[in-house]
């Protein structure tokens, strides 16, 4: 079963700009990850924010976690093209428990 | 360091056949997960392993089995295949500890006929 789901579904926008997609989940967690991944292929782990963190950054990518809304939004600042990819949200809820995904959002940069 | 690696990558079969897929690890990693992903029902989670003993198990029927080896190697099988086994499969390792990354293979496609 999902325990994430990120909205929008797909989303496109013209490369330079920002795209933001969000993730809401049902339980309480550990930790929740962001993967992107190209199209039928593995996917790649980007970002992991624990429950006591707020808010992280790597790169072009902003994670920020609220843990009262349940939710969470990934933010990549000047898009490219090469951003082009479905992007999910996991969860863990605690210890060595799987990663639940939800069903992603595609996002597609048009240069 | 290599990646983890999946075969076959492409696979078709046909209904009532069994079929085995496998997965090696990054050199070091212990534990391997196995994904099925399709389009309608997205990824869920199949079961994962840690030397050499299933640790997790998802809401699949027992026609989905799997094993590590003690090299950390995974197979898994599904044996009586059915139309909607159709899918990508995918595997993931990663170091012992209870938030670390998982680190996916490319997944192998199925396709039952």
């Amino acid at each position: 079963s999902q325990q994430g789901e990120e909205d929008p579904q797909a989303l496109s926008i013209q490369e330079g700009e920002n795209a933001t997609m969000n993730c809401s989940y049902k339980t309480s967690i550990n930790n929740l990850q962001w993967y992107r991944q190209n199209s039928g292929r593995g996917l790649v782990h980007l970002i992991l924010i624990r429950s006591n963190e707020r808010e992280k950054h790597s790169g072009r990518l902003r994670v920020t976690l609220d843990t009262s809304k349940k939710s969470s939004s990934l933010l990549i600042t000047a898009s490219r093209a090469a951003d082009t990819a479905s992007y999910f949200c996991a969860t863990q809820n605690s210890g060595n428990t799987p990663l639940v995904f939800g069903k992603g959002t595609r996002l597609s940069v048009i240069a | 360091k290599a990646g983890v690696t999946q075969t076959p990558r492409y696979l078709i079969k046909t209904r009532g056949q069994q079929v085995t897929l496998s997965c090696s690890p990054i050199s070091g990693h212990r534990s391997v997960s196995w994904y099925q992903q399709t389009p309608g029902q997205g990824l869920q989670f199949l079961f994962e392993y840690f030397s050499e003993t299933q640790r997790n198990k998802g809401n699949f029927p027992g026609r989905f089995s799997g094993r590590q080896f003690s090299n950390s190697r995974s197979e898994m099988n599904v044996s009586t295949l059915e139309l909607g086994d159709s899918a990508l499969y995918l595997c993931a390792s990663r170091r012992q500890g209870a938030d670390n990354e998982q680190f996916f293979g490319p997944g192998t496609r199925l396709t039952v006929l």
